[in-house]
């Protein structure tokens, strides 16, 4: 079985300041992993993922993530958050092995003070 | 892009349910995820070419269809008050393999039940 985690459920940074946004996943395969933003009212946007190769991988809007097989993590960073980054962001995990599941983390709120 | 229909819904207990999905064009797989408030997206079900593709832990009673034209259906039949949730969809392109399928979510549809 696979699955994510995601620490603290609201982070508050202040315009400028660094993102940094937790997932730690579980999986007993090599994992394909996603990151997605949900603004109010909306389905959910593709910011990156990680298949194969280069473990650093760049999104949209100037978020990255790295992949650590060691620490079993994926989390999201932006070196200087905007306003417009307010949204909920969701990590998910898929298993490479076959199937097209994706398995959801709880999600973290993301506020962005002036 | 995907797009879902209807954006609102409200119904009340015991009643049945379809929601509309058009998936992305060329895609040939679609997922259904239902997320309650303040939870990340749960897998329902995955048709791929027409036919179920996995399940997620969702009773008999939500049920789906895939068409050839890009479209599908997702179907609740007895709501119960905890059916109150967000269903998103999402289509993706299943390659050789099962490999290399992003998957790209509509806006949802906010379904009520009293």
């Amino acid at each position: 079985a696979q699955s994510v985690t995601q620490l603290g459920s609201h982070v508050s940074v202040s315009e400028g300041a660094l993102v940094l946004l937790r997932c730690n996943y579980s999986s007993s395969v090599p994992p394909y992993l996603f990151w997605y933003v949900q603004y109010p009212n909306q389905g959910l946007q593709l910011l990156l993922k990680y298949t194969t190769g280069a473990t650093l991988v760049k999104g949209i809007n100037g978020f990255e993530a790295e992949f650590k097989k060691s620490e079993t993590s994926f989390h999201l960073t932006k070196p200087s958050a905007h306003m417009s980054d307010a949204a909920e962001y969701f990590c998910a995990v898929r298993n490479t092995g076959g199937g097209n599941k994706l398995t959801f983390g709880t999600g973290t709120q993301l506020k962005v003070e002036l | 892009g995907v797009t879902q229909s209807p954006t609102h819904l409200i119904k009340t207990r015991g009643q049945q349910v379809t929601l509309r999905c058009s998936s992305q064009s060329g895609h040939n797989t679609v997922s259904w995820y239902q997320q309650a408030l303040g939870q990340g997206p749960q897998f329902i079900f995955q048709y791929y070419r027409e036919e179920e593709n996995g399940r997620g832990n969702f009773p008999p009673r939500f049920s789906g269809l895939q068409f050839p034209n890009d479209s599908s259906e997702l179907n609740v039949n007895a709501l119960e008050l905890d059916d109150s949730a967000l269903y998103l969809c999402a289509s993706s392109l299943k390659l050789a393999g099962g490999r290399g399928d992003t998957q790209y979510f509509g806006p949802g549809t906010r379904l009520t039940v009293l």
